[in-house]
């Protein structure tokens, strides 16, 4: 099945600084990758997605790039801001038709320093 | 609040007692999900719904018994937990069953979680 890895467990930037955080996949059938946001004691929000026929997403200080060939993706956030802080998820469909499942990293904190 | 509401909040039973846990979903959608979440570990996707009906048991102890009974709502059954059952019970639902095309669809919509501790 798939496996997915986040690299680093855990991240701290100074605010206006730009973060980035990587994931890595086994499945090379894989072909859509949503990021969750987590924030302290509350639920994951997806906050953007790709699909594997699309390099690099982008919504305002968000982007997402994949790479298929190495199999991995990775979130950029640009200027951080306090708010950015929280635990993020990357996520990756594998599997066909019904059996597709999504399966989640183990997630990796952000920490952005004011 | 995201549509998607749970109920407790937080339980605390003990190995013999028998609990559940209870989702509502107002979104009008056909998928619902139960994840399990413990400390440094990944979303452990326990169980997928899809029209009321189930369509994923990822190998989840006999212990944890889901139920469906109509679009709207998924329960979890809990019977004689261990302490290492312990986590935070994620319900989600989205759209339709998450599908590589991407779109409004994939979106899984979580609700707050249910805090449970097996003493």
């Amino acid at each position: 099945g798939e496996n997915v890895e986040q690299h680093p467990s855990t991240l701290s930037v100074q605010e206006g600084d730009s973060a980035v955080i990587k994931c890595t996949y086994s499945d090379s059938a894989s072909n859509y990758f949503p990021w969750y946001k987590q924030e302290l004691g509350k639920r994951p929000q997806l906050i953007i997605d790709i699909r594997s026929n699309v390099g690099e997403k982008k919504d305002q200080r968000i982007a997402v790039t994949l790479n298929k060939t190495a199999k991995h993706f990775s979130l950029h956030i640009t200027e951080t801001q306090p708010e950015d802080s929280a635990v993020y998820f990357c996520a990756a469909l594998g599997g066909v038709g019904a059996n597709s499942k999504l399966t989640f990293g183990k997630g990796i904190t952000l920490s952005v320093r004011p | 609040e995201t549509g998607v509401t749970q109920t407790p909040r937080h339980l605390v039973m003990g190995m013999t007692n028998k609990k559940s846990l209870k989702c509502e979903q107002h979104l009008g959608h056909n998928a619902m999900y139960w994840y399990k979440q413990s400390a440094k570990k990944p979303l452990e996707l326990m169980f997928v719904y899809s029209l009321e009906e189930r369509v994923e048991n990822n190998s989840v102890p006999s212990r944890f018994s889901p139920e469906c009974p109509n679009s709207s709502h998924l329960f979890l059954h809990l019977h004689t937990l261990q302490p290492e059952d312990s986590a935070l019970y994620l319900c989600a639902s989205s759209q339709g069953r998450v599908r590589e095309t991407g779109g409004p669809n994939n979106e899984q919509f979580f609700g707050p979680g249910t805090r449970l501790t097996v003493l």
